[in-house]
Order: structure tokens, then C-alpha cells, then sequence
């Protein structure tokens, strides 16, 4: 069974702390997403991988870098979280673009 | 840019069906995925036209026309569990990613 898992599903952070999460895959899928949900707004891109030390950016990368080192991990790092990046996180990964495999998601509050 | 439009909500009765619209501004479409999501979970594929026409699977069917830059999702036989938020997606764009819808959310009643 395809699993893609993320490091917390509720973490809690003040403003100006460095904050990683952390998505792992088990199905060898070389593409990796990382978006923000937030209520009325769908799923927005945060930035993307399709390789090993690859990274493209999504629609909204300010105030988030990733890190792909090896192909089953992709970490989110907020540099230094602000309020206004509380929200929900999710990975997903996939070998087909159109279908994608997500993650069940990090409930970030930012104090 | 790409851009995808649902209406943010539609109501419907247990046993009928419902429509889902998305039309769709982008450039370099690709085709029309759509995903479901229930409330605290993991949006999950349902399905992906690549052409023009219906495809079918189970009480789920969906749809697209490219000439009409629409597509949408049908359920059939609705369930209570059918209660989500559903999401059209274009992998288009030029680059490796989807981009989503702001999504629908459907409310069974009984």
C-alpha cells in the first residue's frame, strides 16, 4: 500500500523559531510536492521536487526553502515562522503528475 | 497563469446526484484531475481525463471539454460518506505540479 508520512500532524511554534517538517515516502516516486491549505483558498504550491537536490518553486515559496537529499524525503523549513504561516501543510509525492499521493498533513500554529 | 474555478458549496439529498463544475483558465492545459478530501484527512485521487468525454468509475464519473475550457464531476447514488470537499486540478503549466481548485464542498443530507 502506497504511504506517504509526515513528521507531526499538530506542532507549535513561536514567531521567529526555524521550523522543519519532514515527509517521507515508501513507493520510489521520483516527484515530491509541498503545499499550504488554508480555508477558501484550495491547495497552494509551496515548491516542488522532481529529483534528488532538485527544487523548483510553487506560487508561494517566500519564507520557505526545501531540502531534498535522498529521494524518499523532501523537508519543508520555514526559516523563521510568522504568524501568517499557520496553517495546514501537506506533502505528496507521485510518479504520474496528475495523480498524486498525499500526506495526512501538519496542523502548524504559529505564536 | 493558471486558474480553476468550483463553486465553493452544493447541497444535495441522499440517493440523488450532483454535479460538480470547474471551468478552467490556463495555459498549456494539460488535462483534469480531481481529488476528494474529507474533513480532517488526506485529499485521494478519484480520477483524470486526459481527452475530451466521460469516464466512469463506479458511482464516480467525470467529465471535460476542452472546446468549452470545463470539466466536471458527477456522483451518482449519493452516500452520506460522499460528504467532502472535492478539488479539480490541471497538471499543465509548463512545469511538473498541479494546480488546484479552491475546491467544493458537497453536504449530503438524509
Amino acid at each position: 500500500d502506497v504511504k506517504v508520512t509526515q513528521s507531526s500532524r499538530y506542532l507549535v511554534k513561536r514567531t521567529g523559531e526555524k521550523v522543519f517538517l519532514e515527509c517521507v515516502q515508501d513507493m520510489d516516486h521520483e516527484n515530491m510536492f509541498w503545499y499550504r491549505q488554508d480555508p477558501g483558498l484550495g491547495l497552494r504550491l509551496i515548491y516542488f521536487s522532481y529529483d534528488v537536490k532538485m527544487k523548483e518553486k510553487g506560487d508561494i515559496p517566500e519564507g520557505y526553502s526545501v531540502s531534498r537529499e535522498k529521494k524518499e524525503r523532501f523537508s519543508l523549513i520555514l526559516e523563521s515562522a510568522s504568524t501568517n504561516q499557520t496553517s495546514m501543510y501537506l506533502c505528496a509525492s507521485s510518479l504520474k503528475i496528475n495523480e498524486q499521493f498525499f500526506g495526512p498533513g501538519t496542523r502548524l500554529t504559529v505564536l | 497563469g493558471q486558474s480553476l474555478e468550483q463553486p465553493s458549496e452544493v447541497t444535495a439529498v441522499e440517493g440523488a446526484i450532483v454535479q460538480i463544475n470547474c471551468t478552467y483558465q490556463t495555459s498549456g492545459f494539460y488535462g483534469l484531475s480531481w481529488y476528494q478530501q474529507h474533513d480532517g484527512g488526506a485529499p485521494t485521487f478519484l480520477s483524470y481525463n486526459a481527452l475530451d468525454g466521460l469516464e466512469e468509475t463506479g458511482r464516480f464519473s467525470s467529465f471535460l471539454s476542452r472546446s468549452d475550457s470545463y470539466g466536471y464531476l458527477l456522483l451518482q447514488e449519493l452516500q452520506m460518506k460522499d460528504s467532502a470537499s472535492y478539488f479539480c486540478a490541471d497538471p499543465g503549466g509548463g512545469r511538473r505540479a498541479l494546480t488546484f481548485g479552491s475546491g467544493t464542498r458537497l453536504q449530503v443530507q438524509p
